[in-house]
């Protein structure tokens, strides 16, 4: 298996509602990654998990919450979410020694 | 990181071969030079990396100078599925602080 798995694929919330994205690998990497892509704009990077822990959290807001649960599994929890945080959220892994990078197809978030 | 510079866009014809150069004058000595796709709506794709002199595989070849401020990514005999953002990026390949990306090159092919 060398996919990054993201779900959903498409997820529309109010800005009142709770909700969660899911991101699986079963490569082995030990390094997992939320990016932020906007609209005709690079992706930028949220947050790093290295062996479980996090390790960089780009001064994200709060009403982002990561979780490792497993080695294999990286959620992205939203709450209270802005309307100018509708984008394409990445998930990512890679080996800890940051070559080839490999990520998912994303999940387009729409917040109304 | 060391800061990467590449044309906003491009445009070819299929059949073409497509040069797209990256300028990255700060460059440090540890550092590698890779090249990423990004198909609309899909997460980035890695397509190759390099340290020095030519790197060739199965979609791309990459050349990098001897004084490795530049790099160009080679793309040959394209076809309208190649039309995707490419993305420089420069950096160590041990640690994982994650990839920072700059603005990238739109590449549009036409028939």
């Amino acid at each position: 298996d060398t996919e990054v798995t993201q779900t959903p694929k498409h997820l529309v919330m109010g800005m009142t509602n709770k909700k969660s994205l899911k991101c699986e690998q079963h490569m082995g990497h030990r390094a997992m990654y939320w990016y932020k892509q906007k609209a005709k704009k690079p992706p930028e990077l949220m947050f790093v998990y290295s062996y479980e822990k996090l390790s960089i959290n780009e001064s994200v807001p709060s009403r982002f919450s990561p979780e490792c649960p497993n080695s294999s599994l990286l959620n992205l929890h939203l709450h209270a979410l802005q309307p100018e945080d509708s984008a394409l959220y990445l998930c990512a892994s890679s080996q800890d020694s940051g070559y080839g990078y490999t990520f998912g197809s994303g999940t387009r978030l729409t917040v109304v | 990181l060391a800061k990467t510079t590449q044309p906003i866009s491009m445009d070819s014809y299929e059949g073409q071969e497509v040069n797209i150069t990256c300028s990255h004058n700060n460059i440090a000595t540890n550092d590698y030079i890779t090249w990423y796709q990004q198909f609309p709506s899909q997460g980035p794709r890695f397509i190759i990396q390099g340290y020095k002199t030519k790197v060739t595989n199965e979609v791309a070849s990459l050349f990098i100078p001897a004084d490795r401020k530049s790099s160009t990514l080679s793309l040959p005999r394209v076809s309208l599925s190649d039309t995707a953002v490419y993305y420089c990026l420069v950096g160590p390949l041990v640690g994982a602080d994650g990839l920072t990306f700059g603005k990238g090159t739109h590449l549009i092919i036409q028939p």
